[in-house]
């Protein structure tokens, strides 16, 4: 099993949809959580830190499923701009090393 | 931004060649890594280096030597690639070795050809 596994998709979506997917990990003794967004050819952006109880940034909601091992991320209302693909990131427990998924790429159509 | 620059952003090198990549952060970050991702693939951690120490080398073959001369350089040397090793290489930054978030740069694309 993958340490960290994301649904590759492409999921297409039309504009002002709300989307969402998970991410799932294996190691129960993880503590730091992160979606970033990777458009095509370019770098990672932290998109925002997955907090416990939840956190809301705009449009954006992610939430931790501690008892599934499971991150999840909400889009609403999406934009255009929104099209890129999403990294699960998970740290591995107490080691400073993140692991990365493969990303699930989201694609918003006019 | 100009948080991480790398430079060249573009590489293409034989086998035989001798290259280096450079990054440098400009956010007074304490600990720097390079990746590599290649196409549909998760990003691989290569090195780790916290205060110009390297403390992680995750089985990386020793044609990729890295270099950390201060706090906000960081080098990938590079020698004798194969052609497996075209991929995109990414340094990152973050404020101290732990749980905290991290900070791309744009990337070298690396072609061996």
């Amino acid at each position: 099993r993958k340490e960290v596994e994301q649904d590759p998709g492409p999921f297409n979506v039309p504009e002002g949809a709300t989307v969402a997917f998970n991410c799932t990990y294996s190691n129960s003794a993880s503590q730091s959580f992160f979606w970033y967004r990777q458009d095509c050819r370019k770098e990672p952006k932290l998109l925002m830190s997955v907090y416990s109880s939840g956190n809301e940034d705009g449009r954006f909601t992610a939430q931790l499923n501690r008892a599934s091992q499971y991150i999840s991320l909400l889009i609403r209302d999406s934009k255009l701009s929104d099209s890129a693909t999403y990294l699960c990131v998970v740290n591995r427990d107490s080691n400073y090393q993140l692991i990365w998924g493969a990303g699930t790429k989201l694609i918003i159509k006019p | 931004e100009t948080g991480v620059t790398q430079t060249p952003r573009h590489l293409v090198m034989g086998m035989t060649n001798k290259k280096s990549l450079k990054c440098e952060q400009h956010l007074g970050h304490n600990a720097m890594y390079w990746y590599k991702q290649s196409a549909k693939k998760p990003l691989e951690l290569m090195f780790v280096y916290s205060l110009e120490e390297r403390v992680e080398n995750n089985s990386v073959p020793s044609r990729f030597s890295p270099e950390c001369p201060n706090s906000s350089h960081l080098f990938l040397h590079l020698h004798t690639l194969q052609p497996e090793d075209s991929a995109l290489y990414l340094c990152a930054s973050s404020q101290v070795l732990g749980r905290h978030e991290q900070y791309f740069g744009p990337g070298t694309r690396l072609t061996v050809t």
